[in-house]
């Protein structure tokens, strides 16, 4: 069974441009979730989805954050325009049922000069 | 909201001398407690949890206990190899879903040979 999928791995962009992450959960499960890791920090959650429904996107920096899960699958979450301080480890992760384990993509890197 | 306060943040062992690791949290209604351990580079993996109707967990060579009076948990490993050098965290979770952790700070365990 394939794990947690996302790409790119690496981004390097400049600041005030656009950048797009892409997540494909574990097959069958609901929840995705995206979480921002910065160096020596542990994962804070930036948003959670339960199939296409957004529970919980109370981090989430709106003004220049968004996510979309359609059809309750893949994800995508775009930073528009990036700033130095968006600078880290993008991490999606995927879960099945109230109890199930949370499984983690490999991450995206992303620096903004 | 839940905070999680994890310590040491780096920790030094000899190979075969026992580790661990300590983490508090603030919320009483948590009740699920995991460890995640994130190797350079690579994503966090789960390697133990625990959930409060239980006081200790083992598998293998690492445990954890958990004192729900205290509002704290911790990792231990014992007989520590090479293999385990890595980025330890530790999470809490409300009423028993796993779906709303929040992580500790992370423990950076080198095993010297």
């Amino acid at each position: 069974e394939a794990g947690v999928v996302q790409s790119p791995r690496y981004k390097i962009i400049e600041k005030k441009q656009p950048v797009a992450f892409w997540c494909n959960p574990i097959s069958g499960h609901n929840t995705l979730y995206w979480y921002l890791q910065n160096l020596g920090q542990g994962p804070e959650l930036l948003i959670r989805y339960e199939n296409e429904e957004a529970v919980d996107d109370s981090q989430l920096p709106k003004d220049r954050f968004s996510a979309e899960r359609l059809k309750g699958v893949d994800s995508t979450l775009k930073i528009q325009p990036a700033e130095l301080g968006d600078s880290a480890v993008y991490l999606c992760a995927s879960s099945l049922g109230e109890s199930g384990e949370q499984y983690f993509g490999p991450g995206t890197r992303l620096t903004v000069t | 909201g839940e905070n999680v306060e994890q310590h040491p943040s780096t920790l030094s062992v000899q190979e075969g001398d026992s580790a661990v690791i300590k983490c508090t949290y603030s919320d009483s209604a948590s009740n699920y407690f995991p460890w995640y351990k994130q190797e350079l580079g690579k994503r966090p993996q789960l390697i133990i949890d625990i959930r409060s109707n239980v006081g200790e967990k083992k598998d293998q060579r690492i445990a954890v206990t958990l004192n729900k009076t205290a509002k704290h948990f911790s990792l231990h490993i014992t007989e520590t190899q090479p293999e385990d050098s890595a980025v330890y965290f530790c999470a809490a979770a409300p009423r028993g879903s796993a779906r709303q952790l929040t992580f500790g700070s992370g423990t950076q365990l080198t095993v010297l040979p």
